[in-house]
């Protein structure tokens, strides 16, 4: 089964602070994502990653980067954490082949920028 | 651009009665179309998908999925509710000529779905 792991499920940060969220994958899936999930937003995509130091926009990039070194691993950077980057963050993956496979998402890491 | 409608925020169904989630589409080709589910704190878990083919698509734990081209819908139902669905539900889309490879998939806000005894 895969599994995809996110290194913290409740952090707590000041306004200012760079915050690191970590994702690792163990099924050597080329695809990753960052959503963040909002109540009445549904999950919007902040960046993805096709391959290992690849990497492409979504939806919502602002104040976000990404560094995908390793295949497994996929970080997520907020330079200078806001409060209104609190939030509900998930991480995906997915395998790249024939058909349309569906996305793998780890628990969440939940936010709050104070 | 590629978007998805859940029009409602909560259903509510009686266990063993039939249940119904909504979702609508808007793509300019084709779309690929998945849900999701959520139970409370944790991650979304792929229920089923339709690619192609038979409009009446099968997933996990007894759901189904109708595609409907003519109304841009791909509603999620059930035919008997258990308290144990009561989950947040997400209907996703992606547009099968959507460039540039990756899995870049545009989600609904998500129903939450309450069954009770």
């Amino acid at each position: 089964d895969v599994k995809v792991t996110q290194s913290s499920r409740y952090l707590v940060k000041r306004t200012g602070e760079k915050v690191f969220l970590e994702c690792v994958q163990d099924m050597d899936h080329e695809n990753m994502f960052w959503y963040r999930q909002d109540p009445g937003l549904g999950l919007r995509l902040i960046y993805f990653s096709y391959d290992v130091k690849m990497k492409e926009k979504g939806d919502i990039p602002e104040g976000y980067s990404v560094s995908r070194e390793k295949k497994e691993r996929f970080s997520l950077i907020l330079e200078s954490a806001s409060t209104n980057q609190t939030s509900m963050y998930l991480c995906a993956s997915r395998r790249v082949g024939s058909g349309e496979s569906p996305l793998h998402f780890g628990n969440g890491t939940r936010l709050t920028v104070t | 651009a590629q978007s998805v409608a859940q029009p409602e925020d909560q259903v509510n169904v009686a266990e063993g009665n039939p249940l119904t989630v909504k979702c609508t589409y808007s793509v300019s080709g084709n779309p690929y179309l998945f849900w999701y589910v959520q139970y409370p704190n944790r991650g979304l878990q792929f229920l089923l998908k339709y690619i192609t083919g038979d409009n009446l698509v099968k997933g996990s734990y007894g759901f189904e999925a109708e595609f409907n081209k003519s109304q841009t819908s791909f509603h999620l139902k059930k035919p008997s509710a258990l308290v144990s669905d009561s989950a947040l539900y997400f209907c996703a889309v992606r547009d099968r000529r959507a460039a540039g490879g990756g899995n870049k998939l545009t989600f609904g806000t998500g129903t939450q779905l309450k069954v009770e005894l």
